[in-house]
């Protein structure tokens, strides 16, 4: 059985300071990493999709990496702005059609 | 605005009382999703469609049905649910394969909040 863990569970940042959180997955059977945004009130959104080990992406003041043989993956936000305050969720899964979630890191935003 | 609509947004209902949650996406897509997200818990998929066949099934209780009339529609019936069962409901869709699905992005409504007394 996957197990997905974030941490920390919440996190208060001031704003224009950059902060960096963390998801750990079970190397096995691996396939995909995704990260999502989630805002209170609105639908999660999409930010990455990853599956190669040392893969980086980037979306603006926001960056993810991937280890898959350590089973981890960092999210960076540059620069914090209070629009990044969120829920950041991620999610690992098998070749089939079930992502495991974790509990999601709770980002605020101070001004 | 993400192309998948839930309906409604909230309902309360009573353990003795049957109703539906509705999902409909307007994207294309192939594969949809029923995930539930209770207080401080992880998102738990409940069921996979891919292609109007059912994928995953997650030992969910049998007083949640799904139904899968079209690619572009999936509800969730209910009846007899129990208090534990109130949490946010989401719906979500993806591109859907016959080779897999967790690498594609899956694009989520707003979720139907259900209390029930």
């Amino acid at each position: 059985i996957l197990n997905v863990e974030q941490s920390p569970q919440s996190l208060h940042v001031q704003e224009g300071d950059s902060t960096n959180f963390t998801c750990s997955f079970p190397s096995s059977n691996f396939y995909a990493l995704h990260w999502y945004r989630w805002e209170t009130a609105k639908s999660p959104e999409a930010l990455f999709v990853m599956t190669l080990n040392g893969d980086e992406k980037k979306k603006g003041r926001i960056s993810a990496t991937l280890n898959t043989k350590e089973g981890y993956s960092y999210l960076y936000i540059k620069g914090s702005q209070p629009e990044d305050s969120a829920t950041y969720l991620c999610a690992s899964g098998d070749s089939n059609y079930q992502l495991i979630w974790g509990a999601g890191t709770k980002l605020i935003i101070k001004p | 605005e993400t192309g998948v609509t839930q309906t409604p947004r909230h309902l309360v209902m009573g353990m003795t009382n049957k109703k539906s949650l509705k999902c409909e996406q307007h994207l294309g897509h192939n594969a949809m999703y029923w995930y539930k997200q209770s207080a401080k818990k992880p998102l738990e998929l409940m069921f996979v469609y891919n292609f109007k066949e059912q994928t995953e099934n997650n030992s969910v209780p049998s007083r949640f049905s799904p139904e899968c009339p079209n690619s572009s529609h999936l509800f969730l019936h209910l009846h007899t649910l129990q208090p534990e069962d109130s949490a946010l409901y989401l719906c979500a869709s993806s591109q859907g394969s016959s080779s897999g699905g967790t690498g594609e992005t899956q694009y989520f409504g707003p979720g139907t909040r259900l209390l029930v007394l």
